[in-house]
């Protein structure tokens, strides 16, 4: 299977910043398979981005992704106080999904 | 739009068996695939596995086959998570969740678009 590494663990930021999430992935993934999810605590997770960089419904559009092949990435132009949660990148092919570990943005 | 519902959260003894369900509605359930998600306790998200309900094709994540069986009755719209013999291990939530696919671009793309609320499942003796 397709592992996902995501990077940081954590990330400190206060309201206001920029926040970079990394998603690397062992062997190629198809861009059009690669999504985040947004997971609040107590909360069941929600579709941020699909196809590395389409946002879904409802999104606003601090939120961006992009990358190809083995190296995405999720930004958050300006971090609002609802934005601090964990953030999940997957890839889904051949009818089987991976998920990364998860990043922690909390508030500085 | 749609929605998934799931049902109430569960505590069990070591060594029995359950079954939880996802109930979708507002949408055409049998044309999506559904697709459950581990998540322990202080820990991120795990792919167990995913069913198509108009034809019941199952695929399963390497490490959850043969420790769970989906299911689904489509005549009511509801996908099962089945365990046999539970563990401490699977202490839980376990999330359902909607597969979509878009047409951008020239191919499809693919992602968990609806998500139901959750079921916790306690083994502990």
């Amino acid at each position: 299977d397709i592992v996902l590494t995501q990077s940081p663990g954590t990330l400190s930021l206060s309201p206001g910043q920029r926040a970079t999430l990394s998603c690397r992935a062992s062997q190629s993934v198809s861009s059009r398979s690669l999504a985040w999810y947004q997971q609040k605590l107590g909360q069941a997770p929600r579709l941020l981005i699909y196809g590395a960089s389409i946002r879904a419904t409802g999104i606003p559009d601090r939120f961006s992704g992009s990358g190809s092949e083995t190296d995405f990435t999720l930004t958050i132009s300006r971090l609002e106080p609802e934005d601090f949660a964990v953030y999940y990148c997957q890839q889904y092919g051949s009818s089987r999904g991976t998920f990364g570990g998860g990043t922690k943005v909390e508030i500085k | 739009e749609g929605q998934l519902v799931q049902s109430g959260a569960e505590v069990k003894k070591p060594g029995e068996s359950l079954r939880i369900a996802c109930e979708g509605s507002g949408y055409s359930v049998t044309n999506y695939w559904i697709a459950w998600v581990r998540q322990m306790p202080g820990k991120g998200l795990e792919w167990m596995g995913i069913i198509y309900p108009d034809d019941s094709d199952t695929r399963y994540s390497p490490s959850f086959q043969g420790q769970v069986t989906i299911l689904v009755d489509k005549s009511i719209s509801t996908v099962y998570l089945q365990w046999s013999s539970l563990k401490a291990s699977d202490t839980a939530m376990y999330y359902c969740a909607r597969l979509s696919s878009w047409y951008v671009g020239g191919y499809y793309s693919y992602a968990m678009d609806l998500w139901g609320q959750g079921t916790t499942v306690t083994v502990s003796s």
